[in-house]
């Protein structure tokens, strides 16, 4: 069964910083770009970074550049996100999520999504 | 960034009746770029539709997603319990956006 679990969240305070984890299975994890995206309480969906396969192509959505880094270890099959300088606004559910190329039609989405893991930062 | 709106932002729908939900970009996008998602109550999200107009594995053929350059739908021809659910669109670029969402409730 394909599977991503995150793990890291927590409660920490404003400045501060967190580590996450996600580990995948049932696929190959190397194939595959990887993304984070995030969803405050009550609030929509917000991508955060995505990562190619060999982890040398990182872009990131503005609100976190500088201060988030993605990053893999295909021997280990776990994606990371290093949070530092943590803001209020930064408190979310953080999805570790796959992408799927679907070469029929050039197309990619994001198919197979962990069930999150918490960051709650407070001052 | 390309912006993406939804809406409405809320339909209220019975079981049985078709759902239309429409999803506008702030600039043209690729139908390649194009993706529907729903989330459930407590439920990470589930992809729906890629590349504007194809199901995803295992998607029933009662949601259909269609549309080019800024204007797209996703259709839910007859509604089922388990659709009354969040809807996101989004489209896949070097920046990925979502929508706000719609949620589509029982009346």
């Amino acid at each position: 069964e394909v599977q991503l679990e995150e793990s890291g969240g927590g409660l920490v305070q404003t400045g501060g910083s967190l580590r996450l984890s996600c580990t995948a299975s049932g696929f190959t994890f190397s194939a595959h770009w990887m993304h984070w995206v995030r969803q405050a309480p009550g609030k929509g969906l917000v991508w955060v970074s995505r990562i190619n396969r060999d982890g040398m192509n990182t872009p990131y959505a503005d609100s976190v550049k500088g201060r988030f880094t993605i990053s893999r270890d295909n021997a280990k099959n776990t994606l990371y996100l290093q949070m530092n300088s943590l803001r209020a606004e930064d408190t979310a559910l953080y999805y570790c999520v796959r992408d799927k190329y679907y070469d029929t039609t050039g197309s990619n989405a994001f198919d197979v999504w962990g069930q999150g893991t918490m960051v709650t930062v407070a001052s | 960034e390309i912006l993406l709106t939804q809406s409405p932002g809320t339909l209220s729908l019975s079981p049985g009746e078709r759902a239309t939900l429409s999803c506008r970009a702030s600039e043209s996008v690729s139908s390649k770029s194009l993706v529907w998602y729903q989330q459930k109550l407590g439920q990470a999200p589930r992809l729906l539709i890629y590349g504007a107009s194809n199901r995803a594995t295992g998607i029933p053929d009662r949601f259909s997603g269609s549309g080019s350059g800024t204007d797209f739908t996703l259709t839910i021809s007859r509604l089922e319990p388990e659709d009354f659910a969040v809807y996101y669109c989004q489209q896949y670029g070097s920046s990925p956006t979502f929508g706000q969402g719609t949620k589509v409730e029982i009346k």
